[in-house]
């Protein structure tokens, strides 16, 4: 079935550095790709997404990559802060009623 | 606008009671969806709505139910509750389906002893 994998699922960097966290697909006919940043006892909230038709979107500090053919989406975080440190969701949808998400990775991000 | 608001936050249930986890969104959105998030689990979808009147299962449907009797309530009702049920619950909501920003209320995190 449908599914979205997401690693690594804990992640710890030191303020300043950047972060990596990597998603891979299965439905081809996937073609949105959002991310939402979690912290503690909230709801979700999105902080970038992607489009199938574009490789790569930029909005600050935060970037998110897209390779359709291998089925692989990445957000990258660079010159990271406290602030940061929470859990983030990747996820994919085809359209109509349904978001597959990833299992989510859990940010550290020590001062 | 408030967003969407659920409630209540949290919730302690016994085996085999009911209750009902509010949400109301005030964004005029048609599409709302009930999801729970387990650990390590990321986010599962209980019930999604395309409209007033209009409400259909997603992936774990079993044990619950909703009504949408109009745009802005979405209600989800658990009944004869299980310990299985233990979960942190979130509402959200869309203008017009999946491909876009999902909207989600603050949660409701209930426990079932």
């Amino acid at each position: 079935g449908e599914n979205v994998e997401q690693h690594p699922s804990t992640l710890s960097v030191q303020e300043g550095d950047s972060a990596v966290i990597k998603c891979t697909y299965s439905d081809s006919a996937s073609n949105y790709f959002p991310w939402y940043k979690q912290e503690l006892g909230k709801g979700p909230q999105l902080i970038i997404d992607i489009r199938s038709n574009v490789g790569e979107k930029k909005d600050q500090r935060i970037a998110v990559t897209l390779n359709k053919t291998a089925k692989h989406f990445s957000l990258h975080i660079t010159e990271t802060q406290p602030e940061d440190s929470a859990v983030y969701f990747c996820a994919a949808s085809k359209g109509g009623f349904k978001t597959i998400f990833g299992a989510g990775t859990r940010l550290f991000v020590k001062a | 606008n408030a967003g969407v608001t659920q409630t209540p936050k949290f919730r302690i249930l016994k085996i085999g009671q009911s209750m009902t986890l509010q949400c109301a969104q005030d964004m005029n959105h048609n599409y709302m969806y009930w999801y729970r998030q387990d650990p390590g689990m990321g986010l599962k979808l209980i019930y999604y709505s395309v409209g007033a009147g209009i409400t259909d299962k997603g992936e774990v449907p079993n044990g619950y139910n909703v009504s949408r009797s109009t745009t802005e309530d979405f209600p989800l009702r658990l009944e004869l509750a299980a310990p299985s049920q233990t979960s942190v619950y979130f509402c959200a909501s869309t203008k017009s389906g999946a491909r876009e920003k999902l909207f989600f209320g603050s949660g409701t995190q209930l426990s079932v002893l």
